[in-house]
């Protein structure tokens, strides 16, 4: 069975710096997509980023980018130029394919990131 | 274009009780799952339905259960509460193929259940 592991509960970042978020993950399959979202004190959930298995080239959005290490099963969330409005909660999640587990997501237990003015 | 709508937002229902969530998908997103939010648990994967069949299933108990319509629209059940389902409850929807793009899950704003 597939994995999702954040070993960080919180985090916190002064304004304007940076910050990574870890996230591990273990499967067995080959064909898989990794997110992180964003669920502000509102409870919505909002997709960041992501990641196709397949790609090696390393996704960004703006100021946000992650590291994905494919034989680590390792997959960071780097956000530069923290704000105030990137305080949230932030899961890493693992879907695998779609003929095997359907739209499936497998959540991490998230990281509460907190930014300081 | 409207995003994914829960009803009701909030809920309040005694042990025993039995309780019915609403979940409009996206138009065109045929995929419908729902997780259940607790602060212990995190979020748990509870069932996915695709084009009305349920096409994956978490691990829980038999009280809860889950339809969707012709139309798209899923409703899940929970039979006999017990305090341990008060959660956050969120429902997704995507087009849930295999092209990157159509990989995407959006969120409700998930139904808040409390059972006292």
């Amino acid at each position: 069975a597939q994995t999702v592991t954040q070993s960080q509960p919180e985090m916190s970042v002064q304004e304007a710096e940076t910050v990574t978020l870890s996230c591990t993950y273990d499967t067995s399959e080959s064909d898989y997509y990794l997110f992180w979202y964003k669920q502000p004190p509102s409870r919505q959930m909002i997709l960041v980023i992501r990641q196709e298995a397949y790609k090696q080239q390393n996704a960004t959005e703006n100021r946000f980018s992650v590291n994905f290490q494919k034989a680590a099963k390792s997959f960071s969330l780097k956000i530069s130029d923290s704000q105030l409005g990137d305080a949230a909660m932030y899961f890493c999640a693992y879907r695998g394919s779609i003929y095997n587990q359907g739209g499936k997501l497998i959540f991490g237990q998230g990281t509460e990131l907190s930014v300081k003015p | 274009k409207a995003g994914v709508t829960q009803t009701p937002r909030y809920l309040i229902k005694t042990r025993g009780q039995q309780v019915t969530l609403s979940c409009s998908p996206i138009s065109g997103h045929r995929s419908v799952s729902w997780y259940q939010q607790t602060p212990g648990q995190g979020l748990q994967f509870l069932f996915e339905y695709f084009s009305e069949t349920q096409r994956n299933k978490g691990n829980f108990p038999g009280r809860f259960s889950g339809r969707q319509f012709s139309n798209s629209r899923s409703e899940m059940n929970v039979s006999t509460l017990e305090l341990g389902d008060s959660a956050l409850y969120l429902c997704a929807s995507s087009l849930a193929g295999q092209h990157p793009l159509s990989t995407e899950a959006f969120f409700g704003q998930g139904t808040r259940l409390t059972v006292v």
